[in-house]
């Protein structure tokens, strides 16, 4: 399984929404819907953001949203802010019982 | 509250071997799928290696199939990756990380460890 395809960078001003796609193929999506995203700030260690596509952990802010249609899934940032600034990963359990993820998305705020 | 901590990172010559741990802490650790990532400097994540609770399971990715082992000491509450033949592009932070009760998401992660891979 070559890596999920996600934008390189994403930007947009403090209160705005971006969305950052994430697309694969069937076999990399599996048959269950166990998409993530991980926000990463540098020198940190990734944090689950979205799991099962739509799920938020507790503690994450609503203001994070996914999403999934076909093979391609999405995570929306709504009321952006200052500190969602960072580095975001889409991830997947494949058909193959293994993880993949995303290339990566530089999330700046304006 | 959830605690990894990995260790056994450092400079290592190309051919040589290492050995990685982590130490868990925080929730009981011989009902979980333990995994390991990897991120090279200035590039994405990529998974390495999981094994199920009780060892039975273990899958590995393409890239380090044969010159990685993943193994872990339930009672010792701990993980480990033992790293052979390694090449420069094995330089990276290499991560543990759970998985979640449900399967098919890694919701806790630790810090990392840096290994290099240099003469």
């Amino acid at each position: 399984h070559s890596a999920l395809t996600q934008p390189a960078s994403v930007s947009g001003s403090p209160g705005q929404s971006i969305t950052i796609s994430c697309t694969g193929t069937s076999s990399d999506f599996g048959t269950f819907n166990y998409v993530s995203w991980y926000q990463q700030h540098p020198g940190k260690a990734p944090k689950l953001m979205i799991y099962e596509v739509t799920n938020r952990p507790s503690g994450v802010s609503n203001r994070f949203s996914g999403s999934k249609s076909g093979n391609t899934a999405s995570l929306t940032i709504s009321g952006l802010q200052a500190e969602d600034e960072g580095d975001y990963y889409c991830s997947s359990y494949t058909s193959s019982s293994t993880y993949v993820f995303g290339t990566g998305t530089k999330v700046t705020v304006l | 509250e959830v605690q990894l901590v990995e260790s056994g990172g450092g400079l290592v010559q190309p051919g040589g071997s290492l050995r990685l741990s982590c130490a868990a802490s925080g929730f009981t650790f011989n009902t979980y799928t333990m995994n390991w990532v990897r991120q090279a400097p200035g590039k994405g994540l990529e998974w390495l290696s999981y094994m199920s609770s009780s060892s039975s399971v273990i899958k590995y990715a393409d890239s380090v199939k044969g010159r990685f082992t993943i193994s872990r000491d339930n009672a010792k509450n701990s993980l480990y990756l033992q790293m052979n033949s390694l090449r420069a592009e094995d330089t990276a932070v290499y991560y543990c990380a759970r998985d979640s009760p449900w399967g098919g998401t890694l919701d806790y992660w630790g810090q990392g460890t840096l290994v290099t891979v240099s003469s």
